[in-house]
């Protein structure tokens, strides 16, 4: 079955560094999914990338989608205390319109003041 | 807008019991999806709904079973309860884009679900 793997499981940074966390499919992936969830809540969807190559940002956030596909990156520049959360990325299973989302580990970030 | 309700928050029950849990999409939404979050195994897929049709099914015994009515509201129940079972019951809910493409889901806040 597909698989997502995302590293770092951790990931500690000081307050005003930047952070990256990466994710890896088994197969093509039609389009792929990120959620931010804070301690205690519940994932939040960030952003769908679709195009191979994409690259989106949403201000100190940047998301890519790589050329085949099958990859994807998320990088936060000069962390907040704000950011503090884990970061899901997740790929559909079964075709574009059927919402079976399979989920990465999760990249779980403290940022420290 | 409202989000995605689900009830109860929090529920306690004991093993071989069983449990309903509600879920209520934002409106409009007609896909339902339900994820069960544990600390060992993440956020694992249990079923999908869309008008009325479970499209898809996670790998949980038949234990786990859902349904969604005509309003979009949906339901999964568990039976048998064990011990295993305690976890976050998330329900997300989702929109069409052009070309049958699902957005991105919108979860609820989940519910708690303790078997002792």
């Amino acid at each position: 079955g597909q698989q997502v793997m995302q590293i770092p499981q951790y990931q500690h940074v000081q307050e005003g560094e930047d952070f990256t966390t990466y994710c890896n499919s088994s197969t093509t992936l039609s389009n792929i999914q990120w959620y931010k969830q804070r301690p205690g809540g519940h994932p939040v969807f960030l952003i769908q990338l679709v195009k191979s190559g994409e690259v989106k940002k949403q201000k100190r956030l940047t998301f890519q989608f790589g050329e085949a596909k099958k990859n994807s990156s998320l990088h936060i520049t000069a962390t907040q205390t704000t950011d503090v959360g884990t970061y899901f990325c997740a790929g559909p299973y079964g075709g574009t319109s059927y919402g079976k989302l399979t989920f990465g580990q999760g990249t779980i970030l403290t940022v420290h003041p | 807008k409202a989000g995605v309700t689900q009830t109860p928050r929090y529920l306690i029950k004991t093993r071989g019991q069983q449990v309903t849990l509600s879920c209520s999409p934002i409106s409009g939404h007609r896909s339902v999806s339900w994820y069960q979050q544990t600390p060992g195994q993440g956020l694992q897929f249990l079923f999908e709904y869309f008008s009325e049709t479970q499209r898809n099914k996670g790998n949980f015994p038949g234990r786990f079973s859902g349904r969604q009515f005509s309003n979009s509201r949906s339901e999964m129940n568990v039976s048998t309860l064990e011990l295993g079972d305690s976890a976050l019951y998330l329900c997300a809910s989702s929109s069409i884009q052009g070309q049958g493409v699902l957005y991105g889901y919108t979860f609820g806040s989940g519910t708690r679900l303790t078997v002792v």
